[in-house]
């Protein structure tokens, strides 16, 4: 079967550094990634990992150990704007499609 | 903005209604995909195009159904609707199908069946 677990919730204060987990157990893995999404608005990227280790992309970095089946995203120098729910996605089948499953979301809210 | 561009913004029908969703997706890509988000299932994959063909499938509704023109847009179809089918529906593309795959989402339609 197909499981994606993210807290549901988090608050955490501006300035600060917030870790969003996510765990997976899926029938295949080609890749997992983070989206970021704003209430009512679309999904836009943020990282994407498919081999072990830490991904940094400015504010941003990601984590992914296959072997545990687990992920974290890590925000710095958190923005009153970075209030979004953060998606994990994890890409299943095979290798030559696109398929992601997505877990529930986490709801970020950052205070002053 | 992505330039992914998906019509109608939104869409209010009744049950038992038929109706056709729109994606276009960003210049030169090749695969297209739909997505449905409610607030109590989040974001579902239904179904994958690439280059007219079906590449991959969801859990996608046998009311429903989705095709890929020679222009590359695509439509997505729903018919029968129930009040159930009420969501934002997402269309998304990238450039392949396979490795490292970017998808670059739509703005969304908000259907609301009554």
């Amino acid at each position: 079967g197909q499981n994606i677990d993210q807290p549901t919730e988090m608050t955490a204060t501006e300035g600060a550094i917030v870790q969003i987990n996510c765990t997976y157990q899926t029938s295949g893995f080609n890749g997992l990634f983070w989206y970021q999404q704003h209430a009512g608005e679309a999904p836009t990227f943020l990282s994407y990992n498919v081999l072990d280790g830490l991904e940094e992309k400015g504010r941003f970095s990601s984590f992914l150990s296959r072997s545990k089946g687990y992920s974290y995203l890590l925000l710095k120098e958190l923005q009153m704007k970075d209030s979004a729910s953060y998606l994990c996605a994890v890409r299943e089948g095979s290798s030559n499609t696109g398929k992601l499953i997505f877990g529930q979301g986490t709801t970020l809210q950052v205070k002053p | 903005d992505s330039g992914v561009t998906q019509t109608p913004k939104h869409l209010i029908t009744a049950t038992g209604q038929r109706v056709t969703l729109r994606c276009s997706p960003r210049s030169g890509d090749l695969s297209v995909y739909w997505y449905q988000q409610s607030l109590d299932q989040g974001l579902q994959f239904l179904i994958q195009y690439y280059n007219g063909e079906e590449r991959a499938k969801g859990n996608i509704l046998e009311r429903f159904s989705a095709q890929q023109f020679p222009d590359l847009h695509s439509e997505l179809n729903l018919s029968s609707l129930e009040l159930g089918d009420s969501a934002l529906y997402f269309c998304a593309s990238s450039p392949s199908s396979g490795g490292y795959n970017e998808q670059f989402f739509g703005p969304g339609t908000r259907l609301t069946v009554l």
